[in-house]
This record gives structure tokens, sequence and C-alpha cells, in this order.
């Protein structure tokens, strides 16, 4: 049972545009929602996160959003740069289990010039 | 401020054999968590570390381990090892755990299992 899904493998956009990044989870317990993002050959690298008790969170190019209802999260980023260009994976993680946290499979973001 | 450190960064072994893989986190970090990753899959949680105890356990079998020492520094130990083992072994290391904060990540150990 996948708790934290990213339905989209991958995703490419042109340079300038607005790339928006899914994920999806299942389990309600999830407190924190976090972004990170991976090059080839280095670890992940976190990007951005958003606690359940809000349902938007910005930092420069990058805001998301968290719809609970839905059991939903998106990733914007706004403009996008092929500097973006890598794998980013959606995170998610409960109080009760503070040091572990459940990732989806990754979306391969390609942003052309 | 140093990142997490992994090593070896690169390693082959063949089945049967045993590997220990080894995590230095970030200075006053009490926190190391261990993750595999296979082609095309997510991270896979394998256990964390809090004050040289194991707080968290993933779904592996038992011939995963791991432990850490008093500096905070972390080994993970895989024993009789299989095929399906090779992965990329990602370690990341926060003051008191991932919930509400960020975790920082090494670049990873590459094993390879023949």
């Amino acid at each position: 049972d996948q708790q934290v899904k990213q339905n989209s493998p991958s995703l490419s956009v042109q340079e300038g545009r607005i790339s928006i990044l899914n994920c999806d989870y299942t389990n309600s317990m999830f407190d924190y929602f976090l972004w990170y993002k991976k090059y080839p050959a280095e670890g992940p690298t976190f990007l951005i996160s958003i606690s359940s008790i809000k349902d938007k969170n910005e930092d420069g190019r990058f805001t998301v959003f968290l719809n609970k209802s839905a059991k939903h999260l998106s990733l914007h980023i706004v403009p996008s740069q092929p500097g973006d260009s890598a794998v980013y994976f959606c995170a998610a993680s409960g109080a009760t289990n503070a040091g572990k946290s459940t990732f989806g499979d990754g979306t391969t973001l390609t942003v052309k010039p | 401020k140093a990142g997490v450190t992994q090593t070896p960064r690169y390693l082959i072994k063949t089945r049967g054999q045993q590997v220990t893989l080894s995590c230095s986190p970030i200075s006053g970090h009490r926190s190391v968590s261990w993750y595999q990753q296979t082609p095309g899959q997510g991270l896979q949680f394998l256990f964390e570390y809090f004050s040289e105890t194991q707080r968290n356990k993933g779904n592996f079998p038992g011939r995963f381990s791991g432990r850490q020492f008093s500096n905070s520094r972390s080994e993970m130990n895989v024993s009789t090892l299989e095929l399906g083992d090779s992965a990329l072994y990602l370690c990341a290391s926060s003051l008191a755990g991932f919930s509400g904060g960020a975790a920082f990540f090494g670049p990873g150990t590459r094993l390879t299992v023949l």
C-alpha cells in the first residue's frame, strides 16, 4: 500500500512557464509534507514544506498547495528555469513518527530552454 | 558547516557477503535516518536513530541493521547480501527528526551486488 503517490513519472515544460508537480496521499495522520529535489549522483535536497494546518506556503519561485479534503498537494514553480530540471520527490511525515518520512516515487521535471 | 558524508561512495559485493556503510551527520544533528532507493523507485525508509536508539523501523528484513554512536555517526549493515539489495543507500540527518523539519541527505552509497 503506497501511502504517497506521484502519478506522473515525468513532466516537460518550456522555460519561463509554470511547472506543476502533483502528489496524493492516503494517510490522514500525516502532519507535514515536504518536497525534495534530486540531481543525478547527489542526495535529495530539501525544497519547501507545508504543515497540515496551512493550505499554502511560498518561497520565492516555489509554492506548495495543500488540499486536505482531497489528500492532495502540488508544487508550483514559476517561472521554470532549465536548472530546475531534476527529480522531485514528495514526502510526508507524522508527529507520531517523527523520524520517518514516506516518499513518493518521484517526478522527473525537464525544463526546455 | 560540513554536510552529511557517506562512505564509501561505491561498493561492489557478491551474494552472501555482508557490507557496512557509514554516515556522518551534520554537526549537532542527533537524528540519522537511512533510506534505500532502487531504480525507478522512491526512497524506502529503513530505520532512524536518535541519540543512539533506534526510534523508527521500516519494513525490511532483519538482514538490515544499524547503530548509532555517541557522536551521532551511524552505520548500516546488510548481511547475506542478495542481488535485490543493489541500490543507492541514502543517509539523512536532522536536528530532532523529520516531522516539521527538513532532513539533509548525504550523496549516498551505491551498492552493487553481483
